[in-house]
C-alpha cells in the first residue's frame, strides 16, 4: 500500500540550530514528493516539491529536501531555524499517473526555542 | 495573487444537524479536491472533481456526505446528519489538471467544523 511516514510527531530546536524533519514513503511507482507547512487554523502552503530531475530541491524560506530513492526518503532540512518556522509540517506524495490526489503523512510539529 | 476561497471559516453545529461548506477554486482550475484533516493528522482526500465530474470519492462516507460541482466551478460539501466524529478541518484545493502530469495543488484556508 502507498503510504508516507513522518518520524517524530514533534521536533523542538533552538533558534539558529539545524532543522531536520524526516519523511519516508512507500510506493511501487516513482512518486512526486512534497513538503507543506501549516500555521494554526490556516490552509497548507507548499514549501518545495520533487517531480523529476535534480534530487536536491530548494524551496521557500530557506528549506531544502533531498530525494533518496535507495532509502525511500525525502527529509526536510534548514540550516538555521527561525522563530517564524514554528508550525506543522506535512510530507506528501502523489503516485505518478494515478490521479491527482496527495497522500499525506501524519505531520510533524516544529517548535523553535529562543 | 489568486487564491482558493472557502466559507465559512468556522462552523459550530449540533450533532444530527445539516452543515454545508463552500469552495471557490482559482479561476481556470479544472480539478477541485476536498480533504478532511482530523486534529493531529494529515489531510485525507474525500472527493476529487475534474470539471463537474467526480473522479474519486472512494473515501467519502456517502451515507451522510455529499459533494457537488454543478457548473464545474465552485463546489459545496454537505454533511447530513453531522456526527461528533466529523469535527475536523475541511480543506479545499484546486489545480489545473489532475489525471496526468503534475500541476500544483493550491489550498484554501479551510473550514474548521466543531460538532457538539
Amino acid at each position: 500500500a502507498q503510504s508516507v511516514t513522518q518520524l517524530g510527531s514533534h521536533v523542538s530546536v533552538s533558534e539558529g540550530a539545524l532543522v531536520l524533519l524526516r519523511c519516508n514513503y512507500s510506493s511501487s511507482v516513482p512518486p512526486y514528493l512534497f513538503w507543506y507547512v501549516q500555521y494554526p487554523n490556516q490552509g497548507l502552503q507548499l514549501l518545495l516539491k520533487y517531480t523529476t530531475g535534480a534530487t536536491l530541491v530548494k524551496g521557500i524560506n530557506g528549506f531544502e529536501a533531498e530525494f533518496k530513492k535507495s532509502e525511500t526518503s525525502f527529509h526536510l532540512t534548514k540550516p538555521s531555524a527561525h522563530m517564524s518556522d514554528a508550525a506543522e509540517y506535512f510530507c506528501a506524495f502523489r503516485a505518478y499517473n494515478q490521479g491527482g490526489k496527495l497522500i499525506f503523512g501524519q505531520g510533524t510539529e516544529l517548535s523553535v526555542k529562543p | 495573487e489568486a487564491e482558493v476561497a472557502q466559507s465559512p471559516r468556522y462552523k459550530i453545529t449540533e450533532k444530527s444537524q445539516a452543515v454545508a461548506f463552500w469552495c471557490d477554486p482559482i479561476s481556470g482550475h479544472a480539478t477541485l479536491y476536498w480533504y478532511r484533516q482530523i486534529l493531529g493528522q494529515g489531510p485525507e482526500l474525500l472527493v476529487q472533481f475534474q470539471d463537474e465530474s467526480v473522479v474519486d470519492d472512494s473515501q467519502l462516507p456517502k451515507d451522510r456526505f455529499s459533494a457537488e460541482r454543478l457548473k464545474g466551478v465552485d463546489s459545496t460539501l454537505k454533511i447530513q446528519p453531522a456526527e461528533l466524529g466529523d469535527s475536523a478541518m475541511y480543506l479545499c484545493a484546486s489545480s489545473r489538471a489532475g489525471q496526468g502530469g503534475y500541476y500544483e495543488q493550491y489550498f484554501g484556508p479551510g473550514t474548521r467544523l466543531t460538532v457538539t
